[in-house]
């Protein structure tokens, strides 16, 4: 069955280190993959997506992903957390447009002052 | 200003009233669709829409209702609501496309049902 895995539950770093969120699926080709951001009390917000082409895609906030499909991985980085990324990170995917998006558990961030 | 709400934010009900959470959106998107999240879960999908009058289950349908008579306006229905559906529900819509779009992301609703 096509999945979609994020290992990590919590995680937390220290302001101004470097972030990286794992990200895994099981699908048979190169899906759609996503990253959405819940800041806490609020909706998700669109971090940045791959389709196809360039395997490290730019976000905003100074996120940025790269799709390894020798790993099935699209894992989320960030080279220097602020304490307001502090939040819930969602890794989605679908398998092809249009499709309905499959979401990860999430992975929860603290950051330490 | 471009947005998607949902109301109310907060709501706690007892086994078996009947209950409507509303969704509104006003960025003119022709895809709309309802999730819950719980822990460890993650966002699961309740029903999707992807256009006036064109209605369909996602993965936890049961239980649920969804009617779509205006582009702009996607309710949930909860005509029994029972504990299992104690949760956080988002109402979210993407221009066109399904969930590949950018999807746009209500703040969510926080539902207790006693």
């Amino acid at each position: 069955a096509q999945s979609v895995t994020q290992p990590d539950i919590h995680i937390t770093v220290s302001e101004g280190a470097s972030l990286e969120l794992r990200c895994n699926y099981s699908y048979g080709a190169t899906p759609y993959l996503f990253w959405y951001v819940q800041s806490p009390g609020q909706g998700l917000q669109l971090l940045l997506k791959y389709f196809s082409g360039d395997t490290l895609v730019q976000g905003i906030k100074g996120f940025e992903a790269e799709f390894k499909r020798s790993q099935s991985s699209f894992n989320l980085r960030k080279p220097s957390v602020h304490w307001s990324d502090a939040a819930e990170y969602f890794c989605a995917v679908a398998p092809g447009s249009g499709d309905k998006l499959t979401f990860g558990t999430g992975t929860r961030l603290a950051v330490r002052p | 200003e471009a947005q998607v709400t949902q109301n109310p934010r907060y709501l706690i009900t007892v086994t078996g009233k009947k209950l409507t959470v509303t969704c509104s959106q006003n960025m003119n998107h022709e895809y709309m669709s309802w999730y819950r999240q719980d822990p460890g879960l993650g966002l699961r999908q309740i029903y999707y829409s992807m256009n006036v009058e064109v209605t369909d289950k996602g993965d936890v349908p049961e239980g649920y209702k969804v009617s779509r008579k205006e582009k702009r306006n996607f309710p949930l229905i909860l005509e029994s609501p029972s504990p299992n559906q104690t949760s956080l529900y988002f109402c979210a819509s993407s221009p066109a496309g399904g969930g590949t779009d950018t999807q746009y992301f209500g703040p969510g609703t926080r539902l207790t049902v006693l």
